[in-house]
């Protein structure tokens, strides 16, 4: 199966921050790669499609980019929001793999 | 609008079998692929498997196979997930999630499912 390593596990950032979190596919997915973001007590949203396509109503401070095995997802401008833990899920191949989260946090 | 509404938390004995159910509403459920998602506390998100209403196809994360079935029943638009010979590993919140445009879009808000003796 592919395995999606996702960096950092977590991280403390401060409101206003540029925030960068990766994803690296153990083999190739093309662009077959989504963002989820979840907040304590909710169910996982879609924040980005196929790498880089801003799902419905999802501000433009999130942009998705990657291709093949890395993958980036940019939060331009840190909202108190924001604080959450983000995964990846490639669903290039069986079975579709999350990565295992990064968790933002503030300092 | 898309909305799914999942039966509520379980508390089964270690053996047994659960049901869990996901109605669906505010789209064609025949149309559609369902998904079910796994997430055991505090951990990340592990892919079950999907189902197709409208023929009733399947496919799964092998690692489920024997233990998740999926079902659909169109009369009621609903999707059903049975867990069998259930251990303390299936203590997880199980999430049905739908796909519209190949992409996890629509999730239902979760059932707990806690094995304990």
């Amino acid at each position: 199966e592919t395995v999606m390593t996702q960096s950092p596990t977590s991280m403390s950032t401060s409101i206003g921050e540029r925030v960068t979190l990766n994803c690296k596919a153990s083999q190739s997915v093309g662009i077959n790669v989504d963002w989820y973001q979840q907040t304590p007590g909710q169910s996982p949203k879609l924040l980005i499609y196929g790498a880089s396509n801003r799902h419905t109503g999802v501000p433009d401070r999130f942009t998705g980019s990657g291709f093949g095995r890395d993958f980036t997802l940019t939060i331009s401008n840190m909202e108190a929001e924001d604080l959450a833990v983000y995964y990846c899920l490639q669903y290039g191949s069986i079975p579709w793999t999350f990565g295992g989260g990064t968790k933002l946090e503030l300092k | 609008q898309v909305q799914l509404q999942q039966s509520g938390a379980e508390l089964v004995k270690p053996g047994s079998s659960v049901k869990i159910s996901c109605k669906a509403s505010g789209y064609t459920f025949t149309s559609y692929d369902m998904h079910w998602i796994k997430q055991q506390p505090g951990n990340g998100l592990e892919w079950i498997g999907w189902i197709y209403p409208g023929n009733g196809n399947t496919k799964y994360n092998q690692k489920f196979n024997g233990k998740a079935t999926l079902t659909a029943d169109k009369s009621s638009s609903t999707a059903y997930m049975q867990l069998s010979s259930l251990t303390s590993e299936d203590s997880a919140v199980y999430f049905c999630v739908l796909t519209t445009e190949g992409s996890l879009d629509y999730w239902g808000q979760g059932v707990m499912v806690t094995v304990s003796s």
